[in-house]
């Protein structure tokens, strides 16, 4: 079946560096993946979606690439900030079809001062 | 204010009881979600509608039941069958016509539900 899936270990890194989260899929070809961000006790709040044609998606410090032939995206946040510290969750068509989504079990990010 | 309006936010429940979690939509949004993460765990569909009166069953159904009679509302019914129902519940939305694979999926705040 289709697999989705985030590296488990949270990552730490220091104020200013870059993150690099990584979401690797298996078994199928999304035509698209999605990133979003959730904190402690919250919704998950959406922050960028790449389609497979795309490649590279940037929105202010955050930057997406969609690697087809790894079978992998790429979520980066440049100089980053203790704000930034949160789970990140990347999500692609779900098992139901192209009408649901199916999520990895997300990555936390710990940005330290 | 628009937005995902989920209630309770905490929900204690003794084993054998059914509870209904509340989610109510104000964005005009036609596809209506329920997601179920455990710690540790990602995000799993319980059931989605994608229009009044018709909704099918995500990965996790068992144990679920849901309804849709209003654009506007979508509760989710948690039974005595379920049979580890502990966990953090999210209703999600969309407005795309696509559904959630042509943009975003927007997010309650979510209900944590325990049983005692």
């Amino acid at each position: 079946s289709q697999k989705i899936e985030q590296n488990s270990e949270a990552l730490n890194i220091q104020e200013g560096k870059t993150a690099t989260l990584t979401c690797n899929y298996t078994n199928y070809s999304p035509a698209y993946l999605q990133w979003y961000r959730q904190d402690p006790g919250r919704g998950p709040v959406f922050l960028l979606l790449i389609r497979e044609n795309e490649k590279e998606k940037r929105k202010e410090r955050l930057k997406v690439t969609f690697d087809t032939t790894l079978k992998q995206s790429l979520f980066h946040i440049t100089a980053s900030q203790p704000a930034d510290s949160a789970t990140y969750l990347c999500a692609s068509a779900g098992n139901s079809g192209y009408s649901t989504l199916t999520f990895g079990k997300g990555t936390m990010l710990l940005v330290s001062p | 204010d628009g937005g995902i309006t989920q209630s309770p936010k905490y929900l204690f429940r003794k084993e054998g009881q059914n509870v209904t979690l509340s989610c109510e939509q104000n964005l005009n949004h036609d596809a209506m979600y329920w997601y179920r993460q455990d710690p540790g765990q990602g995000l799993r569909l319980i059931y989605y509608s994608q229009i009044v009166n018709d909704f099918q069953k995500g990965d996790i159904a068992e144990g679920y039941s849901v309804s849709r009679e209003k654009k506007e509302s979508f509760p989710l019914t948690v039974t005595s069958a379920q049979k580890n129902p502990t966990a953090f519940y999210l209703c999600a939305t969309t407005g795309t016509s696509g559904g959630a694979g042509d943009g975003e999926l927007f997010f309650g705040e979510g209900s944590r539900l325990t049983v005692l």
